[in-house]
């Protein structure tokens, strides 16, 4: 089955700079690949997505790339806030397949 | 759009009791919910895939009659902790995916606690 490794499981970043978290999958026909935050206590909140048609998608601060060949892909957040301050999940799934999550990664924003 | 409601957010019950928490999709049909439980941080794991109208799939190391699934209809699915016991004290989250298939949105969590 699909195995999702994330990396690194805690990162802190001064307010203003950038954050780049980054995932690798085992299964070549996982098409899907969602982004969540998750706040302490709460449901893990979708921010972006890509699929394996796409390479990059970008919004606004939030970037995700995606490269097939080598089975990785990352999240870039740009001008980062205090209120970035979360757990982020990486996933992969392909079809209606259950999502596979890393394991998170918790981003500190420094102010 | 896209929204997944939960309910209870938060039960606390003494050991040997059942408990039964409902996920429910409020603008959209799913034929797939899952659910998932997160230990404090932890990532999420899956426990089941509910699909609406036949018998739940289980992750291996879940056990199916201590964790009932059921699916009635294309908007609600329920689980139910059976006899439970402190270790199963967990959050515990559902998710839905629009008919279609695409991302996972998911309900606000039941943090079931144990005595």
């Amino acid at each position: 089955g699909e195995n999702v490794e994330q990396h690194p499981s805690t990162l802190s970043v001064q307010e203003g700079d950038s954050a780049v978290i980054k995932c690798t999958y085992s299964d070549s026909a996982s098409n899907y690949f969602p982004w969540y935050k998750q706040e302490l206590g709460k449901r893990p909140q979708l921010i972006i997505d890509i699929r394996s048609n796409v390479g990059e998608k970008k919004d606004q601060r939030i970037a995700v790339t995606l490269n097939k060949t080598a089975k990785h892909f990352s999240l870039h957040i740009t001008e980062t806030q205090p209120e970035d301050s979360a757990v982020y999940f990486c996933a992969a799934s392909s079809g209606n397949t259950p999502l596979v999550f890393g394991k998170g990664t918790r981003l500190s924003v420094i102010a | 759009g896209a929204v997944v409601s939960q309910h209870p957010s938060r039960v606390i019950c003494k050991s040997g009791t059942s408990v039964k928490i409902e996920c429910r999709s409020l603008d959209f049909q799913a034929t797939t919910m899952f659910w998932y439980r997160q230990f404090p941080k932890q990532s999420l794991m899956l426990m089941a895939t509910s699909n609406e109208g036949s018998k739940a799939t289980y992750e291996q190391g879940v056990e199916k009659d201590k964790f009932l699934i059921n699916h009635a209809s294309l908007t609600l699915s329920t689980l139910t902790v059976t006899s439970a016991h402190p270790e199963d004290s967990s959050f515990y989250i559902c998710s839905a995916t629009p008919m279609g298939g695409g991302a996972q949105y998911f309900g606000p969590g039941t943090r079931l606690t144990v005595l």
